[in-house]
């Protein structure tokens, strides 16, 4: 079946390096992905989202890299702070659907040591 | 806040208990969402609305029942659960497709549900 996967379960760095975390889909139909951010006791946050025409998106602090060729996707934070600790989610949809079906990863948890 | 709302946070029942939870969505959406995640598991959809008509279910066993009254909330009625049932429950929220060129989803801060 379709999936979306996560390379590294959890990812440890150091306050002010830069942090990439990695995902890899395989519906080649897919053609919009999110990148989500959760906290403990929270629920997932948008961060930042790319569609499949394009393949770089920046936000503040943050950068989503898409490579449709090897379906894989990260998202690179820049200058890592503590407040980036969480857990880092992406999401595949297929946007011409009538309500937007996302189909999560397992999720990387990122801590970041002061 | 995200603009979606879930009550309550934490939940405590038996096993011969109904119970309901709550999500209620101020962003005028018109797509809500409920999932189920699990310790060390991706989130899993359980229910799609659209335009309040149920438009995805699952294979949710049926002591799970949703409830779209109107666009701006969603109830999941639980009774005879299971232990193995005790997840976060997390409620979202989007636009649909053709409303908006971004439909991310919007969530909640879920329920807290331990079921014993």
């Amino acid at each position: 079946g379709e999936s979306v996967g996560l390379h590294l379960p959890t990812l440890s760095v150091q306050e002010g390096d830069n942090s990439i975390i990695n995902c890899a889909y395989s519906n080649s139909a897919s053609d919009y992905f999110i990148w989500y951010k959760q906290e403990s006791g929270k629920g997932p946050q948008f961060i930042i989202d790319i569609r499949s025409n394009m393949d770089k998106r920046q936000g503040q602090r943050v950068t989503v890299l898409l490579n449709k060729t090897v379906k894989h996707l990260s998202l690179q934070i820049a200058a890592t702070q503590p407040g980036d600790s969480a857990v880092y989610f992406c999401a595949e949809n297929i946007n011409n659907t009538n309500a937007g079906k996302s189909t999560f990863g397992d999720g990387t948890t990122l801590t970041v040591k002061p | 806040e995200t603009g979606v709302t879930q009550t309550p946070r934490h939940l405590v029942m038996g096993m011969t208990n109904k119970k309901s939870l709550k999500c209620e969505q101020h962003l005028g959406h018109n797509a809500m969402y409920w999932y189920k995640q699990s310790a060390k598991k991706p989130l899993e959809l359980m229910f799609v609305y659209s335009l309040e008509e149920r438009v995805e279910n699952n294979s949710v066993p049926s002591r799970f029942s949703p409830e779209c009254p109107n666009s701006s909330h969603l109830f999941l009625h639980l009774h005879t659960l299971q232990p193995e049932d005790s997840a976060l429950y997390l409620c979202a929220s989007s636009h649909l497709a053709g409303q908006s060129s971004y439909n991310e989803q919007f969530f909640g801060p879920g329920t807290r549900l331990t079921v014993l």
